[in-house]
């Protein structure tokens, strides 16, 4: 079973630039999340999807993140613009919600740097 | 005070050594309480997986629950070197097939010396 992919898997911007990360679940996961990770803290949830549609969003930054999975299947956030405070790791996990592995499986992340 | 609370350590041990990591936290509403172990430039990958207080037991690896102190461990034993990473506490509230998300704690950095 392939593993949940992101790209990029590094990135350097400045502030006020805009930047995309992109994720591909593991085939057939209806459930997707993203989840934001600063140096020496642990995971903290963005986003979560159920197939195309949102299923929680109150953590996420809305006036200059955003994020979106078409066709329920890949999907991207957005940062725009940046700022020195999102620097962090992005991560894309996702869930096939069986009951004997009710755990996500996360992605390797994409390590965002804004100078 | 944070929901969850984690010693992030370091914490260094010698090989074979028996390994107690530990997370508390304060909303009485967690239910499902995991492990994940994190190396370095890699994602979370899942350890152990409770629901109810009580053990549960995975090859060398043992997860407890204690509701009533809102307190919840993973034993090592028998640790290898190969078990030097970042551990992260999670936890989350019974969603009935909705939001849920996860709780982390900060993760505890571990090092096992050969």
């Amino acid at each position: 079973e392939a593993g949940v992919a992101q790209s990029p898997r590094y990135k350097i911007i400045e502030k006020r630039q805009s930047v995309a990360f992109w994720c591909n679940p593991i085939s057939g996961h209806a459930t997707l999340y993203w989840y934001q990770q600063i140096l020496g803290q642990g995971p903290k949830l963005l986003i979560q999807f159920q197939n195309n549609g949102v299923v929680d969003d109150s953590q996420l930054p809305k006036d200059r993140f955003s994020a979106e999975r078409l066709k329920g299947v890949d999907s991207t956030l957005k940062i725009q613009p940046a700022k020195l405070e999102d620097s962090a790791v992005y991560l894309c996990a996702s869930s096939g919600r069986t009951a004997a592995n009710y755990g996500y499986t996360f992605g390797s992340g994409t390590r965002l740097t804004v100078v | 005070q944070k929901e969850v609370e984690q010693d992030p350590g370091p914490l260094s041990v010698p090989e074979g050594a028996i390994v107690s990591l530990n997370c508390t936290y304060s909303n009485s509403a967690f239910q499902y309480f995991m492990w994940y172990r994190q190396y370095s430039r890699k994602g979370p990958e899942l350890l152990m997986y409770t629901y109810s207080s009580g053990n549960k037991e995975d090859g060398r690896f043992t997860a407890q629950v204690d509701k009533s102190s809102k307190y919840i461990s993973l034993f090592i034993r028998d640790s290898q070197p190969s078990d030097s990473a970042t551990y992260l506490c999670a936890m989350r509230m019974y969603s009935g097939g909705g939001a849920d998300g996860l709780t982390f704690g900060k993760g505890t950095h571990l090092i096992i010396q050969p």
